[in-house]
């Protein structure tokens, strides 16, 4: 089943910071954070594991809250570059990847 | 290294004729996966692969889809009797194994059916 992810769009200014959603109905084993520019192949952000190992970047920061099988994507100081469409996936078991609809990102200068 | 890539980047091809889309995922990565992007929609999962099994084939949209991989290496999507609805772009990932890692995204093959 579709995780479900909020807002659909979001209108920043450069150094504003941005909270992104994504919620299952399904018990998880893992929440994925990728983004993905216009034309461009998606790139890896984050993954959340359940028992609360995380892997990704530095500068991206996530929770995963397993009792209500949501988590959030957490964008502070956003830049130009973070301009896109991101998408959480949710994976219930060491397989598959279920995609969000996306969450469409722009940041102005 | 090399990341994964994918071939050919843009494919057109007439309605009712088969297409083959191939993926050559990161070395040593022993999961692969095939997803579908239609224009400004997000990732539909098609199949994956542990290895050259796939244990996962729910998400192939019907009987004229079919991949398969040898070596533990190269995928290959081949769809039959093309039609206009399998337009779309064919993203292949791979990563270490499958579960609770990180997907490694090729640039995608553009497949247009006229």
């Amino acid at each position: 089943q579709q995780p479900v992810q909020s807002p659909q769009a979001v209108i920043l200014r450069e150094g504003e910071d941005a909270v992104i959603n994504c919620s299952s109905s399904k018990a998880l084993y893992s929440v994925h954070w990728y983004r993905q520019k216009h034309g461009e192949a998606p790139v890896f952000l984050m993954i959340l594991l359940k028992g609360g190992e995380q892997k990704g970047h530095d500068k991206i920061s996530a929770s995963f809250n397993e009792k209500k099988q949501q988590s959030s994507l957490y964008l502070t100081a956003s830049q130009l570059s973070y301009s896109g469409t991101y998408f959480c996936g949710t994976e219930k078991s060491g397989s598959r990847l279920t995609f969000g609809e996306g969450t469409q990102l722009t940041v102005n200068p | 290294g090399a990341g994964v890539s994918q071939s050919p980047s843009n494919k057109v091809t007439e309605k009712g004729k088969d297409v083959e889309l191939r993926c050559d995922p990161i070395s040593g990565h022993t999961a692969l996966y095939w997803y579908r992007q239609s224009l400004g929609q997000g990732l539909e999962f098609l199949i994956y692969f542990q290895g050259n099994s796939a244990p996962d084939k729910s998400g192939l949209p019907s009987d004229r889809f079919s991949a398969e991989r040898t070596g533990g290496s190269v995928s290959t999507l081949t769809i039959q009797r093309t039609q206009q609805e399998d337009s779309a772009v064919y993203l292949c990932a791979s990563s270490p194994v499958a579960g609770g890692y990180e997907q490694y995204f090729g640039p995608g093959t553009r497949l247009t059916v006229t």
